[in-house]
């Protein structure tokens, strides 16, 4: 079976700080992703990555970054976190296009609140 | 505007009994349609997969039918159980890219 792993389930930071989300899949999948879900407005695609040191920003990269030094981590930085960044963080992972159907991999979600 | 749509937003049913649900989607190119289901404070779990030439696809209870000439595709839930409550995502892949579009979910309430 797919393993994706969250560090945290929940996390409560304060405005300003500094802030790693981290992702570990098991499966050795080329291809990651770090998406927020809120409500009202579905999954939303923050930044991707299809192969160690490579990123991709997605539909939403402002205020995070992302690293991926290894194959099976990817990491989310929120430089300085705000409030507006409070919200549900969820990482997936899959195979490279064209060799499976791209499905999607999820860990089971950081929710995350900035006071 | 959202490339996928969802309906209904919300939707409570009584334990044993069917519902489903609907999405409608815009992306184009198509490549393949998924459903996932997310219990609450849990990450998606994908339940089917179709691809352009596939019109339905069972998981357990769960059936799932594409339409790709109207764009359309429906979740269909026999016989709920509680555990069934949950939201269900329709996810629409595009060809040659792997992006995704997501829809808003269908929130299934199931009560006894």
């Amino acid at each position: 079976d797919v393993k994706v792993t969250q560090s945290s389930r929940y996390l409560v930071k304060r405005t300003g700080e500094k802030v790693f989300l981290e992702c570990v899949q098991d499966m050795d999948h080329e291809n990651m992703f770090w998406y927020r879900q809120d409500p009202g407005l579905g999954l939303r695609l923050i930044y991707f990555s299809y192969d160690v040191k490579m990123k991709e920003k997605g539909d939403i990269p402002e205020g995070y970054s992302v690293s991926r030094e290894k194959k099976e981590r990817f990491s989310l930085i929120l430089e300085s976190a705000s409030t507006n960044q409070t919200s549900m963080y969820l990482c997936a992972s899959n195979d490279r296009p064209g060799l499976v159907l791209n499905e999607q991999f999820f860990g089971p979600g950081t929710r995350l609140t900035v006071l | 505007k959202n490339q996928v749509e969802q309906s209904p937003q919300s939707l409570i049913i009584l334990e044993g009994k069917n519902c489903t649900l609907q999405c409608n989607y815009t992306v184009s190119p198509f490549s393949n349609l998924r459903w996932y289901k997310q219990d609450t404070g849990r990450g998606p779990v994908s339940l089917t997969i179709m691809t352009f030439s596939e019109n339905t696809k069972s998981n357990g209870r769960y059936t799932a039918t594409l339409d790709a000439d109207t764009k359309q595709s429906s979740l269909h839930i026999t016989a709920s159980q509680l555990s069934d409550s949950a939201s269900y995502i329709c996810v629409v892949i595009t060809y040659g890219n792997n992006r995704l579009a997501f829809g808003k979910g269908n929130q299934v309430v199931v009560i006894p």
